[in-house]
């Protein structure tokens, strides 16, 4: 069955120090991978996505995610945390040409001053 | 402003009544969704429509029925509410262009208390 993980429910990081939020998944062909992140009591906002083309895609607030093909990640990443940060992070990921997107289970970012 | 908006915001209501959430978008897609947001966070599809055509139509109740009068609207009804309904409903719309459907725009969702 098509999955997506993300292996961490939270990850705690220090205000200033990188961060990474993990993102693997079980789809088949080329699929098309999006970072999503929601703010307390908001939608969900569209943070990047990769379709093809270079592995590393720059998005919304400093964020970036790289696409490893061969081990299936789009680890969501950010060279400086922000206490702003904080939020619930969704990755996502379209097999080919479907609709219908396979979500992750969310992972809790905690940026601490 | 451009947007998905979702009315209403708050919907608290007794089992076994009868409930609507609306869904309006004016980016121009063609391409709307209703999900439902557990209280884990879980993110469920429930329907989708393009071009006003049912498109996904997931595992839910039959007593949830959507309807899409046109591109730009998709309405969600619920009969005979249960305590489990209780949830956030999102809205979102996505431009489908060559067959392929883009990054979603969601709506600030309902949060519904079923009493």
């Amino acid at each position: 069955a098509q999955s997506v993980a993300q292996p961490e429910d939270q990850v705690n990081v220090a205000e200033g120090n990188p961060l990474t939020v993990k993102c693997t998944y079980s789809v088949s062909g080329n699929p098309y991978l999006f970072w999503y992140v929601q703010y307390p009591n908001r939608g969900l906002q569209f943070l990047l996505k990769y379709i093809t083309g270079d592995n590393l895609v720059k998005g919304s607030y400093g964020f970036e995610a790289e696409f490893n093909k061969s081990q299936t990640s789009f680890h969501l990443k950010k060279p400086s945390a922000l206490v702003s940060d904080s939020a619930l992070y969704f990755c996502a990921v379209r097999p080919d040409s479907n609709y219908q997107l396979i979500w992750g289970a969310g992972t809790k970012l905690i940026i601490k001053p | 402003d451009t947007a998905v908006s979702q009315t209403p915001k708050y919907l608290v209501t007794q089992m076994g009544n009868d409930k609507s959430i609306k869904c309006e978008q004016n980016l121009g897609h063609d391409t709307m969704y209703w999900y439902k947001q557990d209280s884990k966070k879980f993110l469920k599809i429930m329907f989708s429509y393009n071009n006003k055509e049912l498109i996904i139509n997931e595992t839910v109740p039959n007593r949830f029925s959507p309807k899409s009068p046109d591109k730009a609207h998709l309405n969600l009804h619920i009969n005979s509410l249960e305590l489990g309904d209780s949830a956030v409903y999102f809205c979102a719309s996505s431009l489908r262009t060559s067959g392929v459907s883009y990054e979603q725009y969601f709506g600030p969702g309902t949060r519904l208390t079923v009493t």
